[in-house]
């Protein structure tokens, strides 16, 4: 049972310009979400995180858009970098389950 | 402040046998989770310790087991090694805040394969 998909295996876009990396699920218990970054022969880093009492979080370049009635959220990246390039995870969870389920990723390509 | 590692880095078992991965948590965190990884997917819970109490486990059968130890580190043992066990182990540590989650910080992983 796949609660959380991130429906793009991966996205390329140029340096300088907006990266919108997107996420959906359907357990709407899920109250609290993440994003973390994979870069090859390294675990996921975390990026940042949005609880479901909110519906944007910002933290520098990145900002994690939450719509609860749609059931998605979304991370934007701007403006993009070479050094962005990696696999970005999403991630949903309960505030009471340490159960946390993963997307299985979409590859950020930013070309130079 | 050390972060969180895993070891070993690579392991190849062989059917049958059983294997232990070894983590250990990031300073302050008293939480440890174990995740595997397939590849082309992303990671899938397979259980959580707290204070060296199993707090949560995801669809694993039985023969994946574990232990926390008193100053954290946690061990992910798996019996009767399958063919698809073979994958990527991630451990994460956290340091939940009054049982609300927080973000977990992982180690490099483990590439147990199974052949």
């Amino acid at each position: 049972d796949q609660q959380v998909k991130q429906n793009s295996p991966s996205l390329s876009v140029q340096e300088g310009r907006i990266s919108i990396l997107n996420c959906d699920y359907t357990n709407s218990m899920f109250d609290y979400f993440l994003w973390y970054k994979k870069y090859p022969a390294e675990g996921p880093t975390f990026l940042i995180s949005i609880s479901s009492i909110k519906d944007k979080n910002e933290d520098g370049r990145f900002t994690v858009f939450l719509n609860k009635s749609a059931k998605h959220l979304s991370l934007h990246i701007v403006p993009s970098q070479p050094g962005d390039s990696a696999v970005y995870f999403c991630a949903a969870s309960q505030y009471n389950n340490n159960d946390m389920r993963f997307g299985a990723g979409t590859r950020l390509t930013v070309k130079p | 402040e050390t972060g969180v590692t895993q070891s070993p880095t690579h392991l190849i078992k062989t059917r049958g046998q059983q294997v232990t991965l070894r983590c250990s948590s990031q300073s302050g965190h008293n939480t440890v989770s174990w995740y595997q990884q397939a590849l082309g997917q992303g990671p899938q819970f397979i259980f959580q310790y707290y204070r060296e109490e199993e707090n949560g486990r995801g669809n694993f059968p039985p023969r994946f087991s574990g232990l926390q130890f008193p100053n954290y580190s946690s061990e992910l043992n798996v019996n009767a090694l399958e063919l698809d066990d073979s994958a990527l182990y991630l451990c994460a540590s956290s340091s939940p805040l009054g049982g609300v989650n927080t973000e977990a910080f992982f180690g490099q992983g483990t590439r147990l394969t199974v052949v």
